[in-house]
């Protein structure tokens, strides 16, 4: 059984260009979440997916957007990158319900020149 | 404003020296905590997740406790195989939304 499957593993960007990450829920999930992991630091959350609609968003600019689709696959979509948006960027998926455990990707990590 | 803090923030122990990392929270009404595991490069893996206080989770070397203000990871006898840092979270949400809030993590290296 697959777990959370997360694309690209690196990616390397200047600054002002926009920026697509992907990623697979496991097996069964329908709800995905999207973090923001600063090195050193927990992750801090951006927004959740479920039924194709963001359900709920944290303290992140609207550079920041996201998608699900009917497979509920998720991307996350960053505009206009700043050097702080250098990080890892973690995907969570769960089954949607009060207290499920969100099951994490591996991250795909962000480097902004 | 809902919050978690980790410590310590880093611990060396020796291979078979048992100690416990604290999570204290302060949350409008618990919904449940939630510990990961992290290793370099990778995603958090869950452990455990306690909902009540009081409740207690064991996992081989591992213990999880909640109480009304914090939650200890206890690790009884590490190896270096449990070198990591070790992440605590609160769920907060209503219903059926829920994102979770984190600590900074602690990270632990066990030597040999």
């Amino acid at each position: 059984d697959a777990g959370v499957t997360q694309s690209p593993t690196h990616l390397i960007k200047t600054r002002g260009q926009q920026v697509t990450l992907r990623c697979s829920p496991k097996s069964g999930h329908d709800t995905v979440s999207w973090y923001q992991q600063a090195l050193g630091q927990g992750p801090q959350f951006i927004f959740q997916y479920y039924e194709e609609e963001e359900r709920q968003r944290g303290n992140f600019p609207d550079r920041f957007s996201g998608h699900q689709f009917p497979n509920y696959s998720s991307e996350l979509n960053v505009n206009a990158l700043l050097l702080g948006d250098s990080a890892l960027y973690l995907c969570a998926s769960r089954v949607q319900g009060f207290g499920n455990i969100q099951y994490f990707g591996a991250g795909t990590r962000l480097s902004v020149l | 404003e809902d919050q978690v803090t980790q410590s310590p923030e880093a611990l060396r122990l020796q291979e078979g020296e048992s100690s416990s990392l604290n999570c204290s929270y302060t949350v409008s009404g618990l919904r449940g905590l939630f510990w990961y595991r992290q290793d370099p490069g990778k995603g958090p893996e869950f452990l455990f997740t306690l909902y009540s206080a009081g409740e207690e989770k064991e996992k081989e070397r591992l213990k999880a406790t909640l109480t009304k203000k914090e939650s200890f990871l206890h690790i009884t006898a590490p190896k270096p195989e449990d070198s990591a840092t070790y992440l605590c979270a609160v769920l907060h949400g209503s219903g059926n939304t829920g994102k979770l809030i984190f600590g900074q993590g602690t990270t632990l290296q066990v030597k040999p």
